[in-house]
């Protein structure tokens, strides 16, 4: 079992919807968790990270978490094709000092 | 703010030469910085962890002498690729932590290598 676990897609989601990404990790001493955008051919970029439950909200992203579960997730309201990206997500140890990555969930919005 | 940079953004070298690429943060102090390599369609693999004076710490499976970190100071962190061979040809992507935000990592643009 990988240490962080999200659906590769393809999604695939119309203009304007919600697009909902997943991801759940295996490492309970991971305590600060981001969410990075790659486009293609590029290097990632930090959208948001998220340290205590619940949910935290950065203009259309909302990110949320729930340590009981073990899950994360990153909600994109009003998604543009502008949007369509692999969204990496990445539980940060402490004690290990690193980050684990996932492999990305790749989304596409259709105009 | 947060800025890292890499240096060449893509280069084309010879099987058997070595090739340097440059990370460098511009406007913080990177107490940490990360070495990772990204074949197509893959996902991000962490090479090493470098930090400011100290040895890298290399992740399993990565040849420490193939694959030479240096972090002689805050802002630059170098990694070379020794003896390089086509396999080798991938996208090597740095990223940078700050004493303030250890967890908070900043990825430099990338360097394509293709090894011919």
């Amino acid at each position: 079992q990988k240490e962080v676990e999200q659906n590769s897609g393809p999604l695939s989601v119309p203009e304007g919807a919600i697009a909902s990404l997943n991801c759940t990790y295996s490492d309970r001493g991971s305590q600060s968790f981001f969410w990075y955008r790659q486009y293609s051919g590029k290097s990632p970029e930090l959208i948001m990270f998220i340290y205590s439950n619940g949910d935290k909200e950065d203009g259309r992203f909302t990110a949320q978490l729930n340590k009981a579960s073990q899950y994360v997730s990153l909600l994109i309201r009003d998604s543009q094709p502008s949007d369509s990206a692999t969204y990496l997500c990445a539980g940060y140890n402490t004690n290990a000092g690193k980050s684990t990555f996932g492999d990305g969930t790749t989304l596409t919005v259709k105009p | 703010g947060a800025v890292v940079s890499q240096h060449p953004s893509w280069v084309i070298c010879k099987s058997g030469t070595s090739v340097k690429i440059e990370c460098r943060s511009l406007d913080f102090q990177a107490t940490t910085m990360f070495w990772y390599r990204q074949f197509p369609k893959q996902s991000l693999m962490l090479m090493a962890t470098s930090n400011e004076g100290s040895k890298a710490t290399y992740e399993q499976g990565v040849e420490k002498d193939k694959f030479l970190i240096n972090h002689a100071s805050l802002t630059l962190s170098t990694l070379t690729v020794t003896s390089a061979h086509p396999e080798d040809s991938s996208f090597y992507i740095c990223s940078a932590t700050s004493g303030v935000s250890t967890d908070t990592q900043y990825f430099g643009p990338g360097t394509r290598l293709t090894v011919l």
